[in-house]
């Protein structure tokens, strides 16, 4: 099974430091996004790549945050300077393109906890 | 812009009988709608989505949700639920392809 993946599946950090979170797409597809999900919430839209374009970005991805998708296929996402309110689960989904709607597909999360 | 409600944090139901989740939103556009189920230390799951045609629509697992434009809800169901599916589940909107999201229904599942 090629499902989406994310690693690392859990992240400790200190307050300050820099954190890299990576996510890997079912192969044939073309879009990736990135999501947060804070405790009793559901998850928040941060960003959206089709093929190696960032078409958009919400207005939570604060200067701090970047993501990048290189070559189209993996996708990293970068938070500078960590902040106790970065603690979250962020998530990662991708989707083909065609068709009225994608079904987007969800990896497992990474858990990011800031100290 | 959107939003969307599930009016219950958590739902507790007696195993083998039956369950509603409710989610209702708000959109000034046509909107696609989904269900999504987040398993134990799992991600989540596709349920089942709306997208056009037959307002009923049948997912896995045996549920199933009925779209209601006129009351703007997606609520889902279970004939009879089993153990297996303790978990929480999210309703979701769309218009394109940024998924506005509920706060999710934990439903719990008594023996």
């Amino acid at each position: 099974d090629t499902g989406v993946s994310q690693d690392p599946r859990h992240k400790i950090t200190k307050r300050g430091q820099n954190v890299t979170f990576r996510c890997d797409p079912i192969s044939e597809h073309n879009r990736l996004y990135w999501y947060r999900q804070t405790l009793g919430q559901g998850p928040e839209f941060l960003t959206y790549f089709q093929n190696e374009a960032q078409l958009e970005k919400s207005r939570l991805l604060s200067d701090r945050f970047s993501a990048e998708r290189p070559k189209g296929s993996f996708s990293t996402l970068e938070i500078q300077r960590t902040e106790q309110g970065d603690s979250a689960m962020y998530l990662c989904a991708s989707s083909s393109s065609g068709g009225a709607i994608d079904t987007q597909y969800f990896g497992p999360g990474t858990r990011l906890t800031v100290l | 812009a959107q939003s969307v409600t599930q009016l219950d944090s958590q739902v507790p139901v007696f195993e083998e009988a039956p369950v509603e989740l409710r989610c209702n939103y708000s959109s000034s556009v046509s909107v696609y709608l989904f269900w999504y189920v987040q398993y134990p230390n799992q991600g989540l799951q596709l349920l089942l989505k709306y997208l056009s045609g037959s307002t009923l629509v049948k997912g896995i697992n045996g549920f199933e949700a009925e779209f209601n434009k006129s009351q703007t809800s997606f609520h889902l169901r279970k004939p009879s639920v089993h153990i297996s599916d303790t978990a929480e589940y999210f309703c979701a909107v769309t218009p394109n392809y940024q998924l506005i999201w509920g706060a999710g229904t934990k439903l719990i599942i008594k023996p």
